[in-house]
């Protein structure tokens, strides 16, 4: 079954407390992307990858990293988390021009 | 910058009505659209993809349709129903990249 699969779904943090965000698909597709979702802003891009060791930023990126070594994994890492950083994140992939496959979503707080 | 709107942000309808959905966004140089649907808590499901070459896609009861030139999407649902309650949104790609812009939804009540 062609999945995108993130972890953890739920994380309670501190801030300051690097964390990170696991993404994996399954369909071997090129591009893979990071968004997050705020009430009243809508979705918005923080990292994309176009493919293994190529990454670029999105309308969000500060605060974030990406990282790239496998076509199938597309970590999102936290190296000092703030408040406002608390969102609904979710990780997608496609092949180019096509449909994009979301994850189920993570939920982080940042206390 | 592209900015994608929806309108409107709610819509409540009884049981077997047809609707229709809007999208607009401010660079009509896309290479296609997306429509997609968000149920509370949950990821993005991909309704429909449409090229920039098309001019509408359809599938089972919905129907959405691009015009470029006007910077406009319709997503038309035909005979509703209550499982079709949930978010609806539309995404229109960055020229030459993969990041994608979504309006802000509209949040389809079906009333049984």
């Amino acid at each position: 079954e062609a999945q995108v699969t993130q972890n953890p779904r739920y994380l309670i943090t501190v801030t300051g407390k690097k964390l990170t965000v696991t993404c994996s698909q399954n369909m071997n597709h090129e591009y893979m992307s990071w968004y997050r979702q705020d009430p009243g802003l809508g979705l918005r891009q923080i990292y994309y990858s176009m493919n293994v060791e190529v990454t670029d930023k999105g309308d969000v990126p500060e605060g974030y990293k990406v990282s790239r070594k496998e076509k199938r994994n597309f970590p999102l890492i936290l190296e000092s988390p703030s408040p406002n950083q608390t969102s609904l994140y979710f990780c997608a992939s496609n092949r180019a021009g096509y449909i994009q496959y979301f994850g189920a979503g993570t939920r982080l707080s940042v206390l | 910058k592209q900015e994608v709107t929806q309108i409107p942000a709610a819509l409540s309808v009884p049981e077997g009505e047809n609707l229709v959905l809007n999208c607009s966004f401010t660079d009509s140089a896309i290479y296609n659209l997306q429509w997609f649907r968000q149920d509370p808590g949950k990821g993005l499901t991909s309704l429909l993809l449409i090229q920039s070459s098309q001019r509408e896609q359809t599938s089972g009861r919905l129907n959405a349709s691009l015009d470029k030139s006007s910077g406009r999407s319709t997503l038309y649902i035909a005979a509703s129903q209550p499982g079709d309650s949930a978010t609806y949104l539309c995404a229109v790609p960055q020229t030459g990249a993969n990041n994608l812009f979504f309006g802000t939804g509209t949040r389809l009540t079906v009333i049984p």
